[in-house]
């Protein structure tokens, strides 16, 4: 099982802030992965990245960005946060074996904008 | 347009019976399948996969069921106990590209 990590677990913050939500993982995956999930709905991909310096938009519109500088850490930044962006942010790494993948997620950032 | 469907959002067994999962899906180039577990408050943890080359998968008490020609996979945990109450969710996906998740079924189970 994948070590991967997220802080902070919970934030509440004002409208217009910028704020980053950081990921790590120990277990040297290449690729990782960004959803955002509201209560009841499907995980949406916001994010993704393939290796160091590849980052690519999912499907799900997002004023985030974000950045791959080192393989263990990919951080979600939004410029200004917007109450629309209250949810629950979702990293995830991922290893292939046989060809099949498995993706292995980190706890969770709720993010409350006021 | 949603590959993944979970048509029942809640689930209710009572503790030592078979719980049955289901999940259905609209894209014939799916060939892996998972079933992750999510409790309040915290990520979704990898529960069991299958390729589609096989019908089923057992791990414990967990067993996964694949049925390619009508698109459908279930998820049968037996016996069921009260920790295993939370939020199941199956995904789906293929070589080079991204997993689809349905909308999850939250499995409540009664002692």
């Amino acid at each position: 099982e994948a070590d991967i990590y997220q802080t902070p677990r919970y934030l509440v913050i004002g409208t217009g802030k910028k704020i980053t939500l950081e990921c790590s993982q120990t277990m040297g995956h290449d690729k990782m992965y960004w959803y955002q999930q509201d209560p009841g709905m499907e995980l949406h991909l916001i994010h993704y990245s393939y290796g160091v310096n590849s980052t690519e938009k999912g499907d799900l519109s997002s004023e985030s960005t974000v950045s791959r500088i080192r393989t263990e850490h990919f951080p979600l930044t939004l410029e200004s946060a917007r109450p629309s962006h209250t949810s629950q942010y979702l990293c995830a790494s991922s290893e292939t074996g046989a060809g099949q993948e498995t993706q292995y997620f980190g706890p969770g950032t709720r993010l409350l904008v006021l | 347009d949603q590959q993944v469907k979970q048509n029942s959002p809640s689930l209710s067994v009572q503790e030592g019976r078979i719980s049955i999962l289901n999940c259905d899906y609209t894209n014939s180039m799916f060939d892996y399948f998972l079933w992750y577990k999510k409790y309040p408050a915290e990520g979704p943890t990898f529960l069991i996969s299958i390729s589609s080359i096989k019908d089923k998968n057992e791990d414990g008490r967990f067993t996964v069921f694949l049925n390619k020609s009508a698109k459908h996979l279930s998820l049968h945990i037996v016996p069921s106990q009260p920790g295993d109450s939370a939020v199941y969710f199956c995904a789906a996906n293929f070589v080079g590209n991204q997993f689809y998740f349905g909308t999850g079924t939250s499995l409540t189970v009664i002692p």
